[in-house]
């Protein structure tokens, strides 16, 4: 079965410092993960996504993730954070089909703050 | 085309009473998924449809949610005598298959359920 830990339920940086919010995954085969992010009163909006090709993946808004294998990691970075980064975060498994036929996998969030 | 739309956005109701949810995907996805997202958690999974099959339900779904897609466009979720624990954001998405790989889900913006 897959599941995913965000180790982080809130991250709080200063505008213009980097952003690091961490993820581990466990998966009986190898994953598709994604990052997805939340604004609030907004739909969720697929930020970037890894499968199998590329382990260093860039998406939206200047945000990119490595997918380690040894570490069952996929941390999502951006190197200058800006103030309409703020919002919740969701790592996000699915299987080799997608999760069992296709449905994702949520983690339970991470809350970015970005101060002035 | 506008994206996933989803109607209402709020739907606030006495325990008991029955709701009905409404689904748009966009217009080309044959695949469309029911989500529930409550407080300070991810999205969880409730059940999924190609076309107008109903492919997998959750054990969340308990007996008072029912989903239907009758032409395979858009779908209603119902659930039957309310409960406060259904208080929650119901959200819907929809994604388009190609063979074996992952596509990209998009999400509406929820319909927020209150049960008083």
């Amino acid at each position: 079965a897959q599941s995913v830990t965000q180790l982080d339920s809130h991250v709080s940086v200063s505008e213009g410092t980097p952003v690091l919010l961490r993820c581990n995954y466990s998966s009986s085969y190898s994953p598709s993960l994604f990052w997805y992010v939340q604004h609030p009163n907004k739909g969720l909006q697929l930020l970037l996504k890894y499968t199998s090709a590329a382990t260093l993946v860039k998406g939206i808004n200047g945000f990119e993730a490595e997918f380690k294998k040894s570490e069952t990691s996929f941390h999502l970075t951006k190197p200058s954070a800006h103030m309409s980064d703020a919002a919740e975060y969701f790592c996000v498994v699915s299987g080799p089909l997608g999760g069992s036929q296709g449905n994702l996998i949520f983690g339970k969030g991470t809350k970015l703050s970005v101060k002035p | 085309d506008t994206g996933v739309s989803q109607d209402p956005r709020h739907k606030i109701t006495k325990r008991g009473q029955n709701v009905t949810f409404r689904c748009d995907p966009i217009s080309e996805h044959n695949r469309l998924y029911w989500y529930r997202q409550t407080l300070g958690q991810g999205p969880e999974f409730l059940t999924y449809f190609q076309n107008e099959a109903q492919l997998e339900k959750s054990r969340l779904l308990s007996d008072r949610f029912s989903a239907e897609r009758p032409k395979g466009s858009f779908s209603t979720l119902e659930i039957q005598r309310t409960e406060q624990g259904d208080s929650a954001m119901y959200l819907c998405a929809s994604s388009v298959t190609a063979g074996r790989s992952y596509n990209e889900q998009f999400f509406g913006p929820g319909t927020r359920l209150t049960v008083l």
